[in-house]
């Protein structure tokens, strides 16, 4: 299976700071189409998870741009910009190039 | 807008199966990719599996001998059967519009106990 991990496992953000979350996979996610199988999702507090970002790098429907995703092969960073008091939740990186597909064991973000 | 609704019993015994409905409302099931993900306590999230628009299915191998995803394209429902169910089984289950992972429904809690 492919090993998702995430770094740090809680953060602690003033609003209006940056924040920035790691993800390594332990195996390259770039599929030979180009496209590179890593997802990020947001776990609000008694919600269900939303997607983010998908492919790396492409913000969800009606997610706001102070989200974005970076990352090469097997090393990805989700980072927030002017973090808001809704941004508080848990993160999850995910990849979708093998079966079963993984996830990272979540990252908490709360607020200063 | 796209929807979904899990259902299905909050308690299960160990041993026994358990079963439950996702009912999508806006998009049918037959276009897509439609997955069950659980979220255990203490917040890890698994891939149970998924069906696809032509009905194949694809399953995590850890469950692969317990595991069953079926669906009624009449009703665009699609179910999640697992079989031989034990404590460790306790979880809230999700169904979602996999690969784009755009949709989920909110999600039950099913506790496996006697």
């Amino acid at each position: 299976d492919i090993v998702m991990t995430q770094a740090p496992l809680s953060v602690s953000v003033t609003p209006g700071e940056s924040a920035s979350i790691s993800c390594r996979s332990s195996k390259s996610l770039l599929h030979s189409n180009g496209i590179t199988y890593v997802y990020w999702y947001l776990q609000k507090p008694g919600k269900s998870p939303q997607l983010l970002i998908y492919r790396m790098s492409n913000l969800a429907s009606g997610v706001p741009d102070r989200f974005s995703g970076s990352g090469s092969e097997t090393d990805f960073t989700l980072k927030i910009s002017r973090v808001e008091a809704e941004d508080v939740g848990i993160y999850y990186c995910g990849q979708l190039l093998e079966n079963p597909h993984t996830f990272g064991a979540g990252t908490k973000l709360e607020l200063k | 807008e796209v929807q979904l609704q899990e259902s299905g019993p909050g308690l299960v015994k160990p041993s026994q199966s358990l079963s439950l409905t996702c009912s999508v409302t806006g998009y049918s099931i037959t276009s897509n990719y439609w997955g069950w993900i659980r979220k255990f306590p203490g917040n890890k999230m698994e891939w149970m599996g998924y069906i696809s628009y032509s009905g194949s299915t694809s399953y995590n191998p850890s469950l692969k001998s317990r595991i069953s995803i079926t669906r009624d394209t009449s009703k665009n429902q699609f179910f999640l059967q697992l079989n031989s169910v034990t404590t460790e089984d306790t979880a809230t289950y999700y169904c979602a519009r996999w690969r784009t992972g755009d949709y989920w429904g909110q999600g039950v809690m099913v506790t496996v106990s006697s």
